[in-house]
């Protein structure tokens, strides 16, 4: 069965220092992956989707990225923390579609987060 | 572009009372995904159910049902009898065809009293 692995769970850092959140799946092979940020009150969003490795897309300007070194690990960095950046930081995979096609009929299944607040 | 309305913020029912959270979509695609997740205290998202625009049939599993109608770009979900454990944030959620994001509904909190 597959699993999906997000650390730390929890984190606090100071204005300015850098992040690095971490996510694996196991299980499953070339999945699609997902970085969302749920800020206090609840909305989920978007923050990165990747079909690939060094295939990533950003759905939002910002400071944070995304790197995916392996197949199954996804890198959410900022080279520099702000405020704002405080959140909920969830990972989700997907299987990936067919022939390149996008595989949106797919439900995301998603890790059990990372809270960080910046202070 | 996609959007879901989850128009309910928070509803508060006694246990064993019907809950039904209300999720309306809009989608210019004739080809969608519809999901519902469910958030507990912990945080983490839970799948419950996907239901694609060509079938409308409405689905029971256990104590959860989903009522989808294309004619009102409605998908509701109602939890029969429901228990403290189902005390959680609901989330709706649309894909369309060929596009890799979810587009997620505000959420719906659902407090249930013993």
């Amino acid at each position: 069965s597959q699993t999906i692995h997000q650390w730390p769970a929890t984190l606090v850092q100071p204005v300015g220092s850098p992040l690095s959140l971490e996510c694996t799946v196991e299980g499953t092979s070339n999945p699609n992956l997902y970085w969302y940020r749920q800020a206090a009150g609840r909305g989920l969003q978007l923050l990165f989707y990747s079909i690939g490795i060094d295939q990533i897309s950003s759905e939002v300007p910002q400071n944070l990225s995304a790197s995916r070194p392996q197949d199954r690990q996804f890198i959410l960095s900022s080279k520099k923390l702000l405020l704002s950046d405080s959140g909920f930081y969830l990972c989700a995979w997907s299987s990936a579609g067919t022939s390149g096609s996008a595989s949106s009929y797919n439900e995301q299944f998603f890790g059990p987060g990372t809270r960080l607040t910046v202070l | 572009a996609q959007k879901v309305t989850q128009a309910q913020t928070e509803i508060s029912v006694v246990e064993k009372e019907d809950v039904t959270l209300d999720c309306v979509y809009e989608t210019r695609d004739t080809t969608y995904y519809l999901f519902w997740y469910k958030q507990p205290p912990s945080g983490e998202l839970v799948f419950l159910i996907r239901r694609n625009s060509f079938d409308e049939q409405n689905e029971i599993s256990g104590r959860y049902s989903w009522n989808f109608q294309k004619s009102t770009s409605s998908f509701n979900f109602t939890i029969t009898a429901s228990q403290v454990v189902d005390s959680a944030v609901y989330f709706c959620a649309l894909s369309v065809a060929n596009d890799y994001k979810l587009s997620f509904g505000a959420g719906t909190t659902v407090t249930v009293r013993a």
